[in-house]
């Protein structure tokens, strides 16, 4: 079945160190998304990219690093210069650019949730 | 985007209609509605979108007021599974409009 996987699912880090939140995706879709929600907030936009080799800040990209080498994959690295990276990060794709017109269904990933000890 | 509203929190009995409204007034005339839910610590799962005529599909209805300033997702016969934060998002189709904005939703509690 096409879907979008992210790992690990629980991660652990201390601080001053680099984390990297795998995402990949095998639905054929040209864009794909980083959120990250915190408890009882919404999602807010991290990173996301239209195209391979191409990818755009949201609003809370400070702190963060994305690429986007392959169409299926769009890791996200939190580094350490996140002040506060405590969070449940949130993965999407959808088909994007590839759609000239018409409605954008974005599908999640089961989520990365990072603690920071 | 358009900004859209929501009430924070609803309950609604099991087996009856739960209905969810959300206020888009700003809403331009090529910017979608969507419709999203999160079961808690999972990854949102898309529900519905529509345009301007009222849509159904196997999970849900949303009916969108003529002037588009306003719509209601209808859960037909609420579960217990049913319990989520429902978040509606609203904006255009196409190139140039990738990024969707999530607000906090109505957590939609399902009463046995």
């Amino acid at each position: 079945d096409g879907g979008i996987t992210q790992s690990p699912k629980y991660l652990f880090r201390k601080e001053g160190q680099n984390v990297t939140l795998s995402c990949e995706q095998n639905l054929n879709h040209d864009a794909m998304y980083w959120y990250r929600q915190d408890p009882g907030q919404g999602l807010r936009l991290i990173y996301y990219s239209q195209i391979v080799n191409d990818f755009q800040k949201g609003d809370i990209a400070e702190g963060y690093s994305v690429s986007r080498e392959k169409k299926e994959s769009f890791p996200l690295t939190v580094t350490s210069a996140q002040k506060n990276p405590t969070a449940f990060y949130l993965c999407a794709s959808s088909r994007g650019t590839g759609a000239t017109s018409g409605a954008n269904v974005l599908t999640f990933g089961a989520g990365s949730r990072l603690t920071v000890l | 985007d358009a900004k859209t509203t929501q009430p924070t929190s609803m309950d609604c009995a099991e087996g009856r209609a739960a209905n969810l409204p959300c206020n888009h007034s700003t809403i331009s005339g090529n910017e979608y509605v969507y419709w999203y839910r999160q079961i808690h610590s999972q990854g949102p799962q898309y529900i519905i979108h529509g345009l301007k005529n009222n849509e159904t599909n196997e999970m849900a209805s949303l009916i969108i007021t003529e002037d588009r300033k306003s719509s209601t997702l209808i859960l037909p016969h609420a579960t217990l599974r049913d319990t989520a934060v429902y978040y509606c998002i609203v904006r255009g189709g196409g190139f140039g409009n990738e990024k969707l904005t999530f607000g906090t939703g109505t957590r939609l509690t399902i009463i046995p």
